[in-house]
């Protein structure tokens, strides 16, 4: 099984719809994090939580939630998708120790239509 | 606040030709993490390298090389004698030692080898 599992893997949905991109992992991480990629863009970074009670904005949060429901669990929600939320999901890992590593997932590609 | 410049938006070569993709970054930190990812057309990203910035040797590994220099503020990956299997999009991205840090993205380089 993958360290960083991300569900679905590829996703299209209907502008005004609710959405739930999923991320669990098995790295015992305490960090996590959400990242957008668009082309030429690279990877934003949208929401990260550093323990299950932190949770913080990162560059591009508008028209996104998150939810730490455990420390191996971090979902990200579009409340009501629009299609500029086209786009390459991500989630990582990583530990607060001295080992500065991520572990990404496999990403989820979401298209709204 | 951390930033890194990846200048060339795409770079075409032939075959076993060398290749170098270039990488500048910003931080006020003296302790920090470079790193390089590769991401194939089937779009997951593969680490590449972690470098920390007290670390300022050379790095090879088979046809990859970096060169990172502090005085500068790059850390630059060449690729010798490519291949197809090469092209890709490579990103440089940095983080900062300090605890509540962030993993900062480049916008990647497209990296296209012909046969």
């Amino acid at each position: 099984d993958a360290d960083v599992t991300q569900t679905p893997r590829n996703r299209i949905t209907k502008t005004g719809k609710r959405i739930m991109l999923e991320c669990s992992q098995t790295k015992g991480h305490d960090r996590m994090y959400w990242y957008r990629q668009d082309p030429g863009l690279g990877l934003r970074l949208i929401y990260y939580s550093f323990d299950v009670k932190d949770i913080n904005k990162g560059e591009i949060s508008d028209g996104y939630s998150v939810s730490r429901q455990a420390q191996a669990k971090f979902s990200l929600s579009l409340e009501s998708a629009i299609p500029n939320q086209t786009a390459l999901y991500f989630c990582a890992t990583s530990d607060s120790g001295r080992y500065y590593g991520y572990t990404f997932g496999s990403g989820t590609r979401l298209t709204v239509v | 606040a951390q930033k890194v410049t990846q200048a060339q938006t795409e770079i075409s070569v032939v075959e076993k030709e060398d290749v170098t993709l270039d990488c500048v970054y910003e931080t006020r930190d003296t302790t920090y993490y470079l790193f390089w990812y590769k991401q194939p057309p089937s779009g997951e990203l593969v680490f590449l390298i972690r470098r920390n910035s007290f670390d300022e040797q050379n790095e090879i590994s088979g046809r990859y090389s970096w060169n990172f220099q502090k005085s500068t503020s790059s850390f630059n990956f060449t690729i010798t004698a490519s291949q197809v299997v090469d092209s890709a999009v490579y990103f440089c991205a940095l983080s900062e030692a300090s605890g509540y840090s962030t993993l900062t993205f480049g916008k990647g380089t497209m990296l296209l080898v012909s046969p």
